[in-house]
């Protein structure tokens, strides 16, 4: 599998539940972001990650909660998430610096009843 | 091959002055121009441009695409010393089922009081 993926496309949760976001990498890049994109809003950065370190937390409640374990695989980890929270969530990579090219995977559309 | 060209790459006015920041752009399936802020955190959003010749405006920036000639300017009028920070401008693409946000190189933008 070449480039980047994510899983699920698609989840449906209550605001009690606890899920996660995963994004794949197959593109032997050190930078992996998180992004929410909201119905006719452009992208928001929410998390930065270079080489698993997280550089950047662009002041993402804490309901809201990354992973990185490696530089090919990042979590998004959701508990107690408000109806506001739905959206897309796309995750992208970059070879290094944040003004690399960001190759971005196909998003999760997030519902949150 | 895709890219986006910032100029000047730094530019150092005194507080008061008007300056304009260039972006130009060769993209294949171009639908929108982004504009973003960098201070010493992520960047932040300012604006989106899908149309030519239509002004966006916010406050003493504003920013115009044109089309035609592949290109977008963001003027600040009236500059104060916290408009230093770095413009960046981004343009997304789709390839194919791929998504992918050509970045500049940004301009480093100085304002001396």
């Amino acid at each position: 599998e070449t480039g980047v993926t994510q899983t699920p496309r698609h989840l449906v949760m209550g605001m009690t539940n606890k899920k996660s976001l995963k994004c794949e990498q197959h593109l032997g890049h050190n930078a992996m972001y998180w992004y929410k994109q909201s119905a006719k809003k452009p992208l928001e950065l929410m998390f930065v990650y270079n080489f698993k370190e997280q550089t950047e937390n662009n002041s993402v409640p804490s309901r809201f909660s990354p992973e990185c374990p490696n530089s090919s695989h990042l979590f998004l980890h959701l508990h107690t998430l408000q109806p506001e929270d739905s959206a897309l969530y796309l995750c992208a990579s970059s070879q290094g610096g944040f003004t690399d090219t960001q190759y971005f995977g196909p998003g999760t559309r997030l519902t949150v009843l | 091959e895709d890219k986006v060209v910032q100029s000047p790459l730094s530019l150092v006015v005194h507080e008061g002055d008007t300056v304009t920041l260039n972006c130009s752009y060769e993209v294949t399936n171009f639908r929108s121009l982004l504009w973003y802020k960098q201070e010493k955190k992520a960047p932040t959003f300012l604006f989106m441009l899908t149309s030519s010749g239509i002004e966006k405006k916010s406050g003493r920036l504003s920013s115009i695409l044109d089309k035609k000639e592949l290109f977008s300017i963001l003027n600040i009028t009236a500059t104060q010393t916290g408009d230093s920070a770095v413009y960046l401008c981004a343009v997304p693409i789709q390839m194919d089922s791929n998504y992918q946000l050509i970045w500049g190189a940004g301009t480093k933008l100085i304002i001396k009081p």
